[in-house]
């Protein structure tokens, strides 16, 4: 499968633990992006990168929030001190350049 | 920043009859229109784009088409199939590498 992929696809975690994600974008993609999606909503824009830099950073990230990506390949998101509100589903997506945007299967977070 | 307005938030058709969901965008520097497919449980999948150069797009049973002046654009669907049951989000962008704005999504169920 060459598509993005991203891991675990389910995390149960409980408040104030911190978890990761892992985002693997299609291989020539330079771009990479992060969405959070809830129940019954369209996904809502967290941050992106072009290569290694992140360019653009969503007011919804919250400095419990951090997003790298330290070789421009793949990009961990970490929540620290997880509270029930960030239970979601958070998706990653890249694109080349400014072509459009292909998306993950995403990773379901559920905290207790 | 963008604001996108999708409708209806459910739609129930017959097979084999037409599908349209409707969707408003209020920032005026937006170029970039995709739609995306959603099914349970599984990856947004892009399914068709246009960009504010032209006012209609088709791919094969799927069309869609954009009126800039009034910022709204509509997604259409005809010869439904159940297959084509999903959550149907569309999206705004100044360019298809920039963050996209969501819409909250419609609900096709096609009724065989």
């Amino acid at each position: 499968d060459t598509g993005v992929s991203q891991d675990p696809r389910h995390k149960i975690t409980k408040r104030g633990q911190n978890v990761t994600f892992r985002c693997d974008p299609i291989s020539e993609h330079n771009r990479l992006y992060w969405y959070r999606q809830t129940l019954g909503q369209g996904p809502e824009f967290l941050t992106y990168f072009q290569n290694e830099a992140q360019l653009e950073k969503s007011r919804l990230l919250s400095d419990r929030f951090s997003a790298e990506r330290p070789k421009g390949s793949f990009s961990t998101l970490e929540i620290q001190r997880t509270e029930q509100g960030d239970s979601a589903m958070y998706l990653c997506a890249s694109s080349f350049r400014e072509e459009t945007q292909y998306f993950g299967p995403g990773t379901r977070l559920l905290v207790l | 920043g963008e604001n996108v307005e999708q409708h209806p938030s459910t739609l129930s058709v017959q097979e084999g009859d037409s599908a349209v969901i409707k969707c408003t965008y209020s920032d005026s520097a937006s170029n970039y229109f995709p739609w995306y497919k959603q099914e349970l449980g599984k990856r947004p999948q892009l399914i068709i784009d246009i960009r504010s150069n032209v006012g209609e797009k088709k791919d094969q049973r799927i069309a869609v088409t954009l009126n800039k002046t009034a910022k709204h654009f509509s997604l259409h669907i005809t010869e439904t199939q159940p297959e084509d049951s999903a959550v149907y989000f569309c999206a705004a962008s100044v360019f298809a590498g920039n963050q996209f704005y969501f819409g909250t999504g419609t609900s096709l169920t096609v009724i065989p």
